[in-house]
């Protein structure tokens, strides 16, 4: 089945610096890869995703490269705001299935 | 439709007791997953549903869980004779095909 390793486990910036979390991938066929933010206590939200015939993608501060030869794919936060501190979580999806990563928690510190 | 709901939101049970918890999907989607996620760790894949069909459960649901959609639309998990490893947050999601997962809120079971 599918793993996906994220990295790093935590991290912490200064209000302002960029924030970039980087996520690998085991498995070829997977062709969607979202990225979701998690608040203590709620659930998931998606905040962008890629498809695999997309190389990069970009939502006002967020975006997503993706490098399939490779099995990479890394999130970009720029400009980081203190309401961006909390746990994302990278996934790739095969066959209708999405495979998680561990997570990353990031503090943005003021 | 404001989004995938999860009832009940908080549950602690005896370890023995059986549980239930229910998802109902955005209403529009057809396919719906349900995940557990423990502290520090990402959502795990349980099972999911396309329409009322159960297409694949992971190696994680144990005989003691079992998963229904009977008409498509809400889903139930249940755990029989809980134990105290079950204590997690299950979480549901719901897509329509391939386009993007919205989670509910999760329920949170602790077993003591």
């Amino acid at each position: 089945g599918e793993n996906v390793e994220q990295h790093p486990s935590t991290l912490s910036v200064q209000e302002g610096d960029s924030a970039v979390i980087k996520c690998t991938y085991s498995d070829s066929a997977s062709n969607y890869f979202p990225w979701y933010k998690q608040e203590l206590g709620k659930g998931p939200q998606l905040i962008i995703d890629i498809r695999s015939n997309v190389g990069e993608k970009k939502d006002q501060r967020i975006a997503v490269t993706l490098n399939k030869t490779a099995k990479h794919f890394s999130l970009h936060i720029t400009e980081t705001q203190p309401e961006d501190s909390a746990v994302y979580f990278c996934a790739a999806s095969a066959y209708q299935k999405v495979t998680f990563g561990t997570g990353t928690k990031l503090q943005v510190i003021p | 439709d404001t989004g995938v709901s999860q009832d009940p939101r908080h549950k602690i049970t005896k370890r023995g007791q059986n549980v239930t918890f229910r998802c109902d999907p955005i209403s529009e989607h057809n396919r719906l997953y349900w995940y557990r996620q423990t502290l520090g760790q990402g959502p795990e894949f349980l099972t999911y549903f396309q329409n009322e069909a159960q297409l694949e459960k992971s190696r994680l649901l144990s005989d003691r869980f079992s998963a229904e959609r009977p008409k498509g639309s809400f889903s139930t998990l249940e755990i029989q004779r809980t134990e105290q490893g079950d204590s997690a947050m299950y979480l549901c999601a719901s897509t329509l095909d391939q386009t993007e997962a919205f989670f509910g809120q999760g329920t949170r079971l602790t077993v003591v």
